[in-house]
């Protein structure tokens, strides 16, 4: 089973400059989650989908931060415009439908620096 | 909203010592998830507990869920280099997981 993907692996950019990352989560899985990982700290969920649509967006800085999910499948997160405090790791999971013991399975990460 | 505390932030052992990390839930949890996250890396699905006062094995990893379903721990036993990295707790409620701030464990050989 392929893991979830995503990409690009790092980026750097300047301050107030706009930045998109892409993520395609495990195949049939429904569920998407895009958390935030600060150097240090724990994931911190920005959105989830089910399927194309929000089910949670309250954490998501909705003035600078937007994400979709158009086609149910692949998803992306955009930042514009970027300020300093937005350098940590996004992280793309999905998870498996229905109950039992199934954890998220998450993407390697986006890295973003902004100078 | 729901915060998900763990203790201790930073562990350092010697190898073949055990180590035990602690969560607590400031509200009750449907269930809790443990991820390990090797440094660079992402965090990795564990294990899942759900039952009230349940306790899981995986070889040397212990898992624990308290009777009130608001904590946990995770216990190795005799450590090894391949057990560094952080581990978190992900607990959840109504709401999607919400992540500890993990103990990261160092273990010198």
């Amino acid at each position: 089973e392929a893991g979830v993907a995503q990409s690009p692996r790092y980026k750097i950019i300047e301050k107030r400059q706009s930045v998109a990352f892409w993520c395609n989560p495990i195949s049939g899985h429904a569920t998407l989650y895009w958390y935030q990982q600060i150097l240090g700290q724990g994931p911190k969920l920005l959105i989830q989908f089910q399927n194309n649509g929000v089910v949670d967006d309250s954490q998501l800085p909705k003035d600078r931060f937007s994400a979709e999910r158009l086609k149910g499948v692949d998803s992306t997160l955009k930042i514009q415009p970027a300020k300093l405090e937005d350098s940590a790791v996004y992280l793309c999971a999905s998870r498996a439908p229905g109950q039992g013991n199934y954890g998220y399975t998450f993407g390697s990460g986006t890295r973003l620096t902004v100078v | 909203g729901q915060q998900v505390m763990q203790i201790p932030q930073y562990q350092h052992v010697q190898e073949g010592e055990d180590f035990t990390t602690y969560c607590n839930s400031s509200t009750t949890l449907s269930n809790i998830q443990w991820y390990k996250q090797r440094p660079g890396g992402h965090p990795v699905f564990l294990i899942q507990l759900v039952k009230s006062g349940e306790v899981k094995k995986q070889k040397r990893l212990t898992f624990q869920f308290g009777e009130a379903k608001k904590n946990s721990s995770l216990h190795i036993t005799a450590t090894q280099t391949t057990d560094v990295g952080t581990y978190f707790c992900a607990g959840a409620g109504n709401t999607p997981l919400v992540f500890g701030k993990g103990t990261r464990l160092s273990v010198i050989a």
